[in-house]
């Protein structure tokens, strides 16, 4: 079967730096994503990983080890807008084209 | 704008009603998808065509009816739903490709309660 497990809530400090990390189990692993949703809208991409190693885009990275069925987002410079739900997808072979989705960690970020 | 666009962006029917929701891209793709989003659940996906061909059924209700009249357009069709399809209904769609990066873009969703 397919498990994407990440944590429901997190809270940090604007300017500061929070990981949100990600594991998966699935059996023809094939890229991971991560998306950012504010709540009753749409998931915007932000990172791809399929390859093992960091991806780094402005104050977002994201990190990928295919041997640990881990991931984690990065992100740098806290700011107030950050406080929205983060989601680890996943897309596997046997799947196609499909995601698999995380529930979604909901980030706090306070003054 | 992500180039995925929705309507109606909120729908509020009976137990008896039919409706339809309606997911148009403006991107080219050749793949488009249905998830649905309740509370404190992940994104789950429903149907996923390609080509105009339904590749995915993810064992959804019959009550729920998709239909993609060309690669641009996909409809849900709702009929005699129950409350607890009350959720955000989320459209997405992407090139299709999936040896390459295939990021799927997501319209803004159909808010939908069923009463």
């Amino acid at each position: 079967g397919q498990n994407i497990d990440q944590p429901t809530e997190m809270t940090a400090t604007e300017g500061a730096i929070v990981q949100i990390n990600c594991t998966y189990q699935t059996s023809g692993f094939n890229g991971l994503f991560w998306y950012q949703q504010h709540a009753g809208e749409a998931p915007t991409f932000l990172s791809y990983n399929v390859l093992d190693g960091l991806e780094e885009k402005g104050r977002f990275s994201s990190f990928l080890s295919r041997s640990k069925g881990y991931s984690y987002l990065l992100l740098k410079e806290l700011q107030m807008k950050d406080s929205v739900s983060y989601l680890c997808a996943v897309r596997d072979h046997q799947a196609g084209t499909a995601l698999i989705f995380g529930k979604g960690t909901t980030l706090s970020v306070s003054s | 704008e992500t180039g995925v666009t929705q309507t109606p962006r909120h729908l509020v029917m009976g137990m008896t009603n039919k409706k339809s929701l309606k997911c148009e891209q403006h991107l080219g793709h050749n793949a488009m998808y249905w998830y649905k989003q309740s509370a404190k659940k992940p994104l789950e996906l429903m149907f996923v065509y390609s080509l105009e061909e339904r590749v995915e059924n993810n064992s959804v209700p019959s009550r729920f009816s998709p239909e993609c009249p060309n690669s641009s357009h996909l409809f849900l069709h709702l009929h005699t739903l129950q409350p607890e399809d009350s959720a955000l209904y989320l459209c997405a769609s992407s090139q299709g490709a999936e040896g390459l990066t295939d990021t799927q873009y997501f319209g803004p969703g159909t808010r939908l309660t069923v009463l």
